[in-house]
């Protein structure tokens, strides 16, 4: 069981380099997820995903992008890389209904010099 | 800003004391999950409470939902050094589902 996979486990980008981050889950879930968490915070909210084809800005969407063509795979875009985008980010998948547990891949580690 | 308040940031306690972590918010929750995350890994479920005013016991953790559904506590009995850890609570939203977590609070545990 694959669960929530996640590319790479760690990045070191220059200032102003672009890079997309991979998250693929094989559990069929409608609802994905990406946030970013800074050293001995909590997690804050990047996008999110309902399903194929649609997206939503969550609390910290600024210098990100993302797209949702499948309902397998949640791809997250940095343009122009700042070093304020050094951190750790997570995806995470859900089956959606209320309550439901969501499942976080490993982490990407990225650091912007 | 975030939309879920924890309280304390830090705890650091002795093997055997108990301790509670405060999860507060304005909004109103259809549900709210505590989740544990260890140093190099991503948050795991520990409970979903989703009834105002439910009260969930696992082992020596019990979690508590209020009963306009807006704040949620976690309490441990005897806590023992495994129990190091960050606690995050999270909380559905009623229209969409989107989860949102809290800034967490570090537990440590000292044997």
């Amino acid at each position: 069981n694959a669960g929530v996979t996640q590319t790479p486990k760690f990045r070191i980008l220059k200032i102003g380099q672009s890079m997309t981050l991979q998250c693929a889950q094989d559990m069929n879930h409608n609802y994905m997820y990406w946030y970013r968490q800074d050293p001995g915070m909590g997690l804050k909210l990047i996008y999110y995903s309902v399903g194929a084809g649609i997206t939503d800005k969550g609390e910290v969407p600024n210098g990100y992008n993302v797209s949702r063509s499948t309902t397998e795979d949640f791809p997250l875009r940095l343009e122009l890389a700042a070093p304020s985008q050094t951190s750790v980010y997570f995806c995470a998948s859900s089956p959606g209904t209320p309550g439901t547990e969501a499942f976080f891949g490993q982490g990407t580690r990225l650091t912007v010099v | 800003t975030q939309l879920l308040e924890q309280s304390p940031q830090f705890l650091s306690i002795q093997e055997g004391e108990n301790l509670t972590v405060y999860c507060n918010s304005s909004s109103v929750f259809s549900s709210l999950q505590w989740y544990r995350q260890e140093p190099g890994e991503g948050p795991v479920l520990l409970v979903t409470v989703v009834t105002g005013g439910e009260v969930k016991k696992l082992k020596r953790l019990t979690f508590q939902f209020g009963d306009a559904r807006k704040d949620s506590s976690l309490h441990i009995t005897a806590a023992q050094p495994g129990d190091t850890g960050l606690y995050l609570c999270a909380g559905d939203g009623w229209a969409d589902y989107k989860l949102s977590f809290g800034a967490g609070t570090t537990v440590t545990v000292r044997a």
